[in-house]
């Protein structure tokens, strides 16, 4: 079936600190992977994606490159900020559909 | 433009009770989906509706009922509710591509007592 697996958070980390989620998965055919953030008391939102394998999605100082070798799509950053924390989803659709199926998040806290 | 609404942001009920979450989006969506988020579970699609009057079951269903009105529109109801399904509900639209950008409301606290 299809999954996916992130790391357990939080993740803490200081500002300017360098940043990886690291995020797995299972899938049939060639799925399109998806970062979305969601900040305290909202909705979640698109962070960046990528369709298809050695594709780099890119958005806000935030990379993840589709590895299909590795089944993984790992989010990184160079230098956080206070305003980054938030928690982050990691998602796959499978192929020939456009339903999602997320990880469990990872809670990421930046201070000053 | 709105984007995706949800009505409410907060309810309790009791046990047994019914109630009814609305959802609405302004971006010509074919596309919408309810999750229920839960603590250390991610997100999780309960049902799902591709265009006016189809709907599709998720990968939770049972307890839940939902009505795809109109293009706008896409309702949750729960007619009986239970202890287990205390969650933050998210309404969520978009095109009907693949790969499509999936665009959220900013979610209803359920609590079941």
């Amino acid at each position: 079936g299809n999954s996916v697996t992130q790391m357990e958070g939080p993740v803490t980390l200081s500002e300017e600190a360098f940043l990886t989620i690291n995020c797995t998965y299972t899938a049939t055919g060639y799925p399109s992977l998806f970062w979305y953030v969601q900040y305290p008391g909202e909705g979640l939102q698109l962070l960046l994606k990528a369709t298809k394998a050695d594709d780099k999605g890119s958005n806000k100082g935030f990379e993840a490159t589709y590895r299909k070798e590795t089944t993984s799509f790992h989010l990184e950053k160079g230098s956080v900020q206070v305003s980054d924390s938030a928690v982050y989803f990691c998602a796959l659709s499978p192929y020939n559909t456009d339903k999602l199926i997320f990880g469990t998040g990872t809670r990421l806290q930046v201070f000053p | 433009n709105a984007g995706v609404t949800q009505t409410p942001k907060f309810q309790v009920l009791k046990t047994g009770q019914s109630m009814t979450l609305q959802c609405a989006q302004d971006m010509n969506h074919n596309s919408m989906y309810w999750y229920r988020q839960d603590p250390g579970m991610g997100l999780r699609l309960i049902y799902y509706s591709a265009s006016e009057g189809t709907t599709d079951k998720g990968e939770v269903p049972n307890g839940y009922n939902v009505s795809r009105l109109n293009k706008r529109e896409f309702s949750l109801r729960l007619e009986s509710a239970a202890p287990s399904q205390t969650s933050v509900y998210f309404c969520a639209s978009s095109e009907a591509t693949l790969a499509a950008e999936q665009f959220f409301g900013p979610g209803t606290r359920l609590t079941v007592l």
